[in-house]
Parts: C-alpha cells; structure tokens; sequence
C-alpha cells in the first residue's frame, strides 16, 4: 500500500524557520518525482515544489522561491522541505504528493498533510 | 501563470441528480506534445486531496464511472450523472501544460440539497 506520511509541522514565528519531512512506503521511491503542494486555511491550493528522481531538477512557486529548499534521500524514502523566513501568509497544510509514473512532476497521490502556522 | 477559473464555487445538488462543474483556463493547455493537461481532484471532507480525472477525461482506477471529464482548449467540464452523498466534497481542476508552477481553480464545494 502506498503511504506518505509527512512530519515536523507546527507553530513558528514570523522570520523563523521548519523542516518538513515525508516519509514514503509501498512503492520505489527512488522512481518518481515528488511534490509538495499547500492547502491555506481558506482551502485554496498551491504548488509549493517538486524534484526530480534523482535529485538533479528542482522546481518552485515564485512566492517561495530563495526562501524554502527541497531536497530528498532516496536511501531513506524521505522528501523534505527546508522552510526560511517564514511569513503568515506560508500558514497551510502541506502535502507531500508523489507522481502518477515515472515521468509524471505532478502531484497524483497525496499525504495526510502537516499544519504549518507562522504567527507571534 | 496559468490562472485557472471554476464555476459554480457552490453547488447544491439533489441526490440522484446530475452536477456539472466548469473549469476554464487563461490559456490554451494543449502542450507540445499533442495531450492536454487538465486534471480533476476531489477532497472530501477531512480528507487529503484524491485525482479523479487526468488529462481531461481520462478516470483513474477506482473512480466510479458517474465521473466524467470534457472539453477542450481552453473550457473543461466535470460532470456527474447522478450525485450520491459520498460525492460531497470539494472539487479543484489543475493544469501541468504550462508548468511550474502547477496552478489550481479555487475549488467547487458540492452539498446535498
């Protein structure tokens, strides 16, 4: 059964940082692109970022770009999201998301998601 | 970016009867390579996100086939035969033509009247 399970959620304050992490089963994770998309309180949806299989294409939403990093370990089946500077308006649930087949950057099968609330 | 539209936002339906959702785009979502990247997702209540449709009017396994997808272009339709309380939820379409970003309609919220 194909599962993510995304981690490390939770309150930080404006300018402070968080690390997400995704951890995958039930399928190779090494052959697929990952994604992580957000979900706002008000339940609009956005594409945050996704990389490539191994690593070497990375792809980002203008509004976080320069500010969170993804990067992943294959060696672990685990996708991460390094999150900087963060502002109120990066509140959202964020899903970690895997691709439909190998050569599918979109996010097809999704997580549980993890809360994010930036606030002081 | 590709700035996608939905209508209704709302949408009460009675049991039984058809539901029809709207999705249109800023710009052409016919890629290069012939195919056209327009998906549909449903988030029910409580739930993450679940794809029903890919590249307009393909259904994913599992998906009962009261779900239909159409159009082209620009204009893109979900449609429901007949709605059952399970379909409650929210319903975004998505495009991965012209990417990044991926870019998402604002969701259609269906209710049983």
């Amino acid at each position: 059964e194909v599962q993510l399970v995304e981690s490390g959620g939770g309150l930080v304050q404006p300018g402070g940082s968080l690390r997400l992490s995704c951890a995958a089963s039930g399928f190779p994770f090494s052959s697929y692109w990952m994604s992580w998309v957000r979900q706002f309180p008000g339940k609009g949806l956005e594409w945050v970022a996704n990389i490539k299989q191994d690593g070497s294409e990375k792809y980002y939403v203008d509004s976080v770009e320069g500010r969170f990093t993804v990067s992943r370990d294959n060696a672990k089946n685990s996708l991460y999201l390094q999150m900087n500077s963060l502002r109120a308006e990066d509140t959202a649930v964020y899903y970690c998301a895997r691709g439909a087949n190998y050569h599918d950057a979109s996010a097809y099968f999704w997580g549980q998601g993890t809360l994010v609330t930036v606030s002081s | 970016d590709v700035v996608m539209t939905q209508s209704p936002l709302s949408l009460p339906v009675t049991l039984g009867q058809p539901a029809s959702i709207s999705c249109r785009s800023s710009q052409s979502l016919v890629h290069g390579d012939g195919n056209t990247y327009l998906n549909w997702f449903q988030q029910r209540p409580g739930q993450s996100p679940r794809r029903l449709i890919y590249q307009v009017s393909n259904r994913d396994s599992g998906v009962p086939d009261r779900f239909s997808g159409s159009g082209s272009g620009t204009d893109f339709t979900l449609k429901i035969s007949r709605v059952e309380a399970e379909d409650v939820g929210v319903y975004y379409c998505t495009q991965g033509t012209h990417w990044p970003p991926y870019t998402f309609g604002q969701g259609t919220k269906l209710e049983i009247k």
